[in-house]
């Protein structure tokens, strides 16, 4: 099956610091991805969909300079988080529109701003 | 606009007892409709799915879900909940669009399972 993978899982850096979060297509390709941040015990919140060869759509309220998307090929996207703060402390998570019409998502990565 | 309520926050079981999640949504014709499971610490995982046809929809691990128009409903079932299958779910809604949609998801349902 289509298969969305993550890296790092977990990540921590200190505040003022910029990181960076891969999610892959491994089996197929996506000209779309999208990006959620989840906090403890809350829903999945939609950021952004990232377009390949193109800018991304940011949903209301997300800071795009704080947040940049980067769909540099049909199997990669990134999410970079500049100048950390604690309060970008999240779970977030990508998917990609699949095979059958289907979402797939990856596995998270955990980021704490210290 | 869409939207999908999970009107427990909530459900604790004992291992062996049925189960029934409750997802009710908003939408102005039929959505397409999505049940996902979230481990700790983990991506989520689809369960089902309903896009058209028959309103009983089965999925992985045993589970099944049932659309009723009538009652803007999509709950999910399972006949014998395994301790195995304590985690987050959630349900989703998403418009069809050209074959792609982005899914607007409900809070999620934290299931609980006594032994």
């Amino acid at each position: 099956g289509a298969v969305v993978s993550q890296h790092p899982s977990r990540v921590i850096c200190k505040s003022g610091t910029s990181v960076k979060i891969e999610c892959r297509s491994l089996d197929f390709q996506a000209t779309t991805m999208f990006w959620y941040r989840q906090f403890p015990k809350q829903s999945l919140m939609l950021m952004a969909t990232s377009n390949e060869g193109s800018k991304a759509t940011y949903e209301q309220g997300v800071e795009k300079d704080k947040f940049l998307i980067n769909h540099a090929s049909l199997t990669l996207s990134t999410l970079t988080v500049t100048s950390a703060h604690p309060e970008d402390s999240s779970f977030y998570i990508c998917s990609a529109h699949g095979p059958r019409d289907e979402q797939f998502f990856g596995p998270g990565t955990r980021l704490t701003v210290l | 606009a869409q939207s999908v309520t999970q009107p427990d926050i909530h459900i604790t079981v004992s291992e062996g007892a049925s189960l029934e999640l409750r997802c009710n949504y908003s939408y102005g014709a039929t959505p397409y409709l999505f049940w996902y499971v979230q481990s700790p610490g983990q991506g989520l995982q689809l369960l089902l799915k309903y896009f058209s046809g028959d309103t009983l929809v089965q999925g992985i691990k045993g589970f099944e879900a049932e659309f009723k128009r009538s009652q803007s409903s999509f709950n999910l079932r399972k006949p014998s909940v395994h301790w195995s299958d304590a985690a987050e779910y959630f349900c989703a809604v998403g418009p069809p669009s050209g074959g792609s949609y982005i899914p607007t998801f409900g809070r999620g349902t934290s299931l609980i399972v006594h032994p």
